[in-house]
């Protein structure tokens, strides 16, 4: 059972470029979700999902976009990258009994 | 809104030293209340929970007791060891069960000495 499955672990891009972390898992979870971890800042929640094509806005959602086609992928798009978007970013699922399953992470640097 | 406040780290204990990461929370309604522990290198995993006053969830010899009249999960364990060092995040989710956000701290970084 992979759980939560992240790709890519490392991304370096320059500014303007655009890129997509891929996300998928494989426990049948309606509900998935992308956040990004910044030093200081704990954990702040991008975009969500609670269903095929069902997304909808967190905290901090410029300059990420999203789109849910199946139950098992979530991709989180960034469109023009920005110095601001150097983070850790995680993607989790929500099972039974609201328990937040993660991925291990994308660190991605923007220069 | 809803907020989550933890202690600053990093925290450094003598193993089997007592631990408590202390977390205090604001919500506007009756949230469930979490904490996460983030290893080295690896994504956040359900460390314990609790869902109502006066629960005490535990896991792995950490405990944590949801308490509504100072709004508070500490987070304890009686004797940690060198495995326990990690970065440990408290959170909630308000109201419990629905598709609302998680609200997370900004988490502790704990590490034990041999």
């Amino acid at each position: 059972n992979a759980g939560v499955t992240q790709t890519p672990k490392f991304q370096v891009l320059k500014t303007g470029q655009s890129m997509t972390l891929q996300c998928a898992q494989d426990m049948n979870h309606e509900y998935m979700s992308w956040y990004r971890q910044d030093p200081g800042m704990g954990l702040r929640l991008i975009h969500y999902s609670v269903g095929a094509g069902i997304t909808d806005q967190g905290e901090v959602p410029n300059g990420y976009n999203v789109s849910r086609s199946t139950t098992e992928d979530f991709p989180l798009r960034l469109l023009s990258a920005a110095p601001s978007q150097t983070s850790v970013y995680f993607c989790a699922s929500r099972g039974d009994n609201e328990k937040l399953f993660f991925g291990s992470g994308t660190q991605l640097s923007v220069l | 809104g809803n907020s989550v406040t933890q202690m600053e780290g990093p925290v450094t204990l003598s193993e089997e030293a007592f631990l408590t990461i202390n977390c205090t929370y604001t919500a506007t309604g009756y949230p469930s209340l979490f904490w996460y522990v983030q290893y080295p290198g690896e994504g956040l995993q359900l460390l314990l929970k609790a869902t109502k006053a006066d629960d005490k969830g535990s896991n792995k010899g950490f405990e944590a007791t949801y308490r509504k009249e100072t709004t508070s999960f500490h987070l304890e364990k009686g004797s940690v060891q060198v495995s326990d060092s990690a970065v440990y995040f408290c959170a909630l989710s308000d109201p419990p069960g629905g598709y609302q956000k998680v609200t997370f701290g900004t988490g502790t970084k704990l590490q034990v000495i041999p």
